[in-house]
């Protein structure tokens, strides 16, 4: 069985651009969560979402968006890119909800310039 | 704000030794305990995890140590390897803030051989 796929693998853009990252989970899963992970650091919660609906938000600033589709992917977008943003963006499926294990995809390393 | 520490920041090891990686939480209200393998490019993979009513949950080589009352876990991998070099990350996580994981500033494991 595939595990969580994440794409791009790589991304590098300017300040002041917008990006959008993708995310499919593990078959049968039906959450999504997004971490940001600063390098040297361990991952910070953005956003979960649940049968297509969000369920949790990080302490993010309105510029980091996110939505879930019917068979379950999840696209996280990032307007008006700062220097800051700058990461590994990590996807975690989950099967269901809170109490489930949550399973990480390689993640998308974004460059800011 | 900080809700999980976790000390050292790096270790190094000899093949066959005892690594210990400890984490300290403040939220009582946390009760789901994970720690994650990291290698460089991929994504954190759950290694064990505990809740609070247990202090002690061996797997293999890796065992948490859980205390309670001093709101204080740890990580004891027993004849340690040059295959666990990696970074470790303990994270926590609470009935009221949903599937959301706190993480760990993480540790960078080295184990010579």
């Amino acid at each position: 069985d595939a595990g969580v796929t994440q794409s791009p693998t790589h991304l590098i853009k300017t300040r002041g651009q917008q990006v959008t990252l993708r995310c499919s989970p593990i078959s049968g899963h039906k959450s999504v969560s997004w971490y940001q992970q600063v390098l040297g650091q361990g991952p910070q919660f953005i956003f979960q979402y649940y049968e297509k609906e969000e369920r949790g938000r990080g302490n993010f600033p309105d510029r980091f968006s996110a939505r879930q589709f019917p068979n379950y992917s999840s696209e996280l977008n990032v307007n008006a890119l700062l220097l800051g943003d700058s990461a590994l963006y990590l996807c975690a499926s989950q099967y269901r909800g809170t109490t489930d294990t949550q399973y990480f995809g390689p993640g998308t390393r974004l460059t800011v310039l | 704000q900080q809700q999980v520490k976790q000390s050292p920041q790096s270790l190094i090891v000899q093949k066959g030794g005892i690594s210990i990686i400890n984490c300290a939480y403040e939220n009582t209200a946390f009760d789901y305990f994970p720690w994650y393998q990291q290698f460089p490019g991929k994504g954190p993979a759950l290694l064990i995890a505990i809740r609070p009513d247990v202090s002690e949950k061996k797997e293999g080589r890796f065992t948490i140590s859980f205390n309670k009352s001093a709101k204080q876990f740890s990580l004891h991998i027993m004849d340690s390897q040059p295959g666990d070099s990696a970074t470790y990350f303990c994270a926590a996580r609470g009935e009221t803030s949903g599937s959301r994981l706190t993480f760990g500033e993480g540790t960078q494991l080295t184990v010579n051989p």
